[in-house]
């Protein structure tokens, strides 16, 4: 696709609840990122891919958080028994290799909303 | 984990003004420094990649400086214009670890006032 696509924009769930979120990368990009941005803060890391393994998930805060790519291209963001402290704007960027001078490019965001 | 730090939290100006701001990183384990900026309900967007000390970079208004030996970045907006109202973003790459996993400072929130 022509840029990084994160379905939903917003989501409003219930406390206890089970999320998906959802990214898409740009076509090609073998690197995805999941970051998450509480208020206040920057955004903070949570999980990388590189093709279809999670080369590193030492973000993810608990095992309430999972994340997978199946097919080296869609990531999906799952969080079980969501909790108030888990709203925040959840962001998905991809890279074409790994490589330290290769940019982002994010999606505009999911933001999660936890009553 | 890299501390990354951004300074100021927040930022208002009038249109016309020139600003800058900073971002602060360990400088060991350095390997590439990078700006975002970041529009209300837009993606983050990349503005620059900075990998050597001394490096200079510029996009139209905007540019930025890299002093990896101490560990810090200043961008500047020459004329700000409302349009450059936005959160900037750094972030920094460390030159091992595997993942080259970007860690972010928290953002400058600039606001140009017409």
């Amino acid at each position: 696709g022509a840029g990084v696509s994160q379905t939903p924009s917003n989501k409003v769930t219930e406390k206890g609840k089970y999320v998906e979120l959802r990214c898409d990368p740009i076509s090609g990009h073998t690197a995805l990122y999941w970051y998450r941005q509480s208020l206040g803060q920057g955004p903070e890391f949570l999980i990388y891919f590189q093709g279809t393994g999670a080369a590193d998930d030492s973000g993810l805060p608990n095992d309430r958080f999972f994340a997978v790519r199946p097919e080296g291209s869609v990531s999906t963001l799952k969080i079980q028994r969501t909790e108030r402290g888990d709203s925040a704007v959840y962001l998905c960027a991809s890279s074409e290799a790994v490589s330290g001078a290769n940019v982002l490019t994010f999606g505009a965001g999911s933001r999660l909303t936890v009553l | 984990i890299l501390n990354v730090e951004q300074s100021p939290q927040s930022l208002h100006v009038q249109e016309g003004d020139s600003t800058n701001f900073t971002c602060s990183f360990p400088s060991s384990n350095f390997y590439a420094l990078h700006w975002y900026r970041w529009e209300t309900a837009k993606s983050p967007e990349a503005l620059f990649v900075m990998t050597l000390n001394g490096d200079e970079k510029k996009k139209g208004r905007i540019s930025a400086t890299l002093n990896t030996k101490e560990g810090y970045s200043y961008l500047y907006i020459k004329g700000s214009q409302p349009e450059d109202s936005a959160t900037y973003l750094c972030a920094s790459r460390p030159a091992s670890g595997g993942s080259y996993i970007p860690t972010f400072g928290r953002g400058t929130s600039l606001i140009v006032h017409p």
